[in-house]
C-alpha cells in the first residue's frame, strides 16, 4: 500500500498571500489529521477531518482552514501568511477516529518570507 | 504547564547500550503513541498503547495508566537509532472520544559507534 503523501513538498511564499497544501491519505483511511511543526511550539494539532466532515480543531486562527473530499483526499488552506506561519506541515491518516493509530505523510516545508 | 513531559530532552549514548525515555502525561487519554523523526522531517508511529507492553524488534514501549506514564526502551542501540523520539497523546475529551494528538518536545538521541 501506498503511503501518505504531500504535495508540494516545499514551498516558499510572502506575507500576505495564501496557500493551498494537499494530503493524499493511505487507501482505505477516512480520517486525516493535520499538524503544524515549529521549532519553537513544536508539533501542534491544527484539525481533524472524517468523511468530510471537520471532527476537531485545534488552536489556531480562523486563517487556518481545511476540508475533505469524498476520496478522503484533504486539503489545507492558509490564508494572509504571516512569518510565524513558517513551518513543517504534516498530515496523518487513520483508519477511524478518536484516537486511532495514524500514518505520517512527509510533511510540506513552507517558507514565509 | 505543558499537559505531556518527557525526559531526557538529550541523550547521546555509545553503541549496544540500553536506552530509555520516559514520558508523563497529567490528564486522562484514550492512547499514547511514540513517533520516531529523523532529520528532514519524516515521522514514523512505532507504537500507539493504550495499556500494557508492546514490542516491535529491539522496541519496547510500556504505559501504565494509573501512574500517567510511559516508556520508550531500545535494546543493542546501534547509530541507526539516532532520531528525535515523541510521546504523543490523545486526551480524552468529556464525550468520551479523543482530540487531535498533543505532542511532547521529544528527546534528541544520539548513538555512538
Amino acid at each position: 500500500k501506498a503511503g501518505v503523501t504531500q504535495t508540494p513538498r516545499y514551498l516558499i511564499k510572502t506575507r500576505g498571500q495564501q496557500v493551498t497544501l494537499s494530503c493524499s491519505p493511505i487507501s482505505g483511511h477516512r480520517s486525516v489529521s493535520w499538524y503544524q511543526q515549529t521549532p519553537g511550539q513544536g508539533l501542534q494539532f491544527l484539525f481533524e477531518y472524517f468523511s468530510e466532515t471537520q471532527r476537531n480543531k485545534g488552536n489556531f486562527p480562523g486563517r487556518f482552514s481545511g476540508r475533505q473530499f469524498s476520496n478522503s483526499r484533504s486539503e489545507m488552506n492558509v490564508s494572509t501568511l504571516e512569518l510565524g506561519d513558517s513551518a513543517l506541515y504534516l498530515c496523518a491518516s487513520s483508519l477511524g477516529t478518536s484516537g486511532t493509530q495514524q500514518f505520517f505523510g512527509p510533511g510540506t516545508r513552507l517558507t514565509v518570507l | 504547564k505543558n499537559e505531556v513531559e518527557q525526559s531526557p530532552q538529550n541523550l547521546t549514548a555509545q553503541e549496544g547500550e540500553f536506552i530509555t525515555i520516559n514520558c508523563s502525561y497529567s490528564v486522562g487519554i484514550s492512547a499514547l503513541h511514540w513517533l520516531q523523526q529523523h532529520p528532514g522531517g519524516g515521522i514514523v508511529s512505532l507504537f500507539m498503547l493504550s495499556s500494557g507492553k508492546k514490542k516491535h524488534g529491539r522496541l519496547i514501549a510500556t504505559i501504565n495508566i494509573q501512574e500517567k506514564h510511559s516508556s520508550l526502551h531500545i535494546t543493542a542501540s546501534h547509530p541507526r537509532d539516532s532520531a528525535v523520539y515523541i510521546c504523543a497523546v490523545f486526551l480524552r475529551t468529556s464525550g468520551g472520544g479523543a482530540d487531535g494528538l498533543t505532542f511532547g518536545k521529544g528527546t534528541h538521541l544520539i548513538i555512538q559507534p
